[in-house]
């Protein structure tokens, strides 16, 4: 059974901090990595993809991927509270086929 | 750009009753996704066209789930009988052709499902 584990949380971090979010799998021939961040009531919508070893950045995020370790994580830098929600890990293995979400860690950005 | 639509946004009924669920894709996306989202969990992919064509159903429980794709367009998803257990949401995505780089998984904005 493949699999993808998040803390569920909630993670809690004062505005401005950096918020770190972690990751593992279990299928090693896996090959894309995605970040969704799903507000309460709303439906996911992408943040950032990683298909390399290494760090990857897009504005305040940053996407960490280590195969070796079969470990990939979120770093928000300058947490907002407008960041406050679930932020859905999902792997596959390429694309988006068959893509594998976990079950979500929950951000809350306090002021 | 019109997103995915969906509806109904909210659907309740009495289990061993039956329910459909409608999608309308981004204009020209080939592939289609349907997902199951309870409570507490994240998405799981229960079927996926390209054009209209299944590319993966392996997650459906094709007892008493079944979706299709007439024209390679808009999807439905409908459960026969339902059961309890169903209560979710339910998630259409769909998704263009390109480079990776530009190619994201756009969602709609879901039907939740109460089963009674």
């Amino acid at each position: 059974q493949k699999e993808v584990e998040q803390n569920s949380g909630p993670l809690s971090v004062p505005e401005g901090a950096i918020a770190s979010l972690n990751c593992t799998y279990s299928d090693r021939g896996s090959q894309s990595f995605f970040w969704y961040r799903q507000y309460s009531g709303k439906s996911p919508e992408l943040i950032m993809f990683i298909y390399s070893n290494g760090d990857k950045e897009d504005g305040r995020f940053t996407a960490q991927l280590n195969k070796a370790s079969q470990y990939v994580s979120l770093l928000i830098r300058d947490s907002q509270p407008s960041d406050s929600a679930t932020y859905l890990c999902a792997v596959g293995p390429g694309g988006y086929n068959k893509l594998i979400f976990g079950a979500g860690t929950r951000l809350a950005v306090h002021p | 750009e019109a997103g995915v639509a969906q509806s109904p946004r909210y659907k309740i009924i009495e289990k061993r009753q039956s329910v459909a669920f409608w999608c309308n894709p981004i204009s020209g996306h080939a592939t289609l996704y349907w997902y199951q989202q309870i409570l507490g969990q994240g998405p799981k992919l229960l079927i996926q066209f390209q054009n209209n064509g299944v590319v993966d159903d392996s997650q459906l429980p094709k007892d008493r789930f079944s979706a299709e794709r007439l024209k390679g367009v808009d999807s439905t998803l409908k459960i026969q009988p339902a059961k309890l257990e169903d209560s979710a949401v339910y998630l259409c995505a769909s998704r263009g052709q390109g480079t990776p780089t530009n190619e994201k998984l756009f969602f709609g904005s879901g039907t939740q499902l109460s089963v009674l």
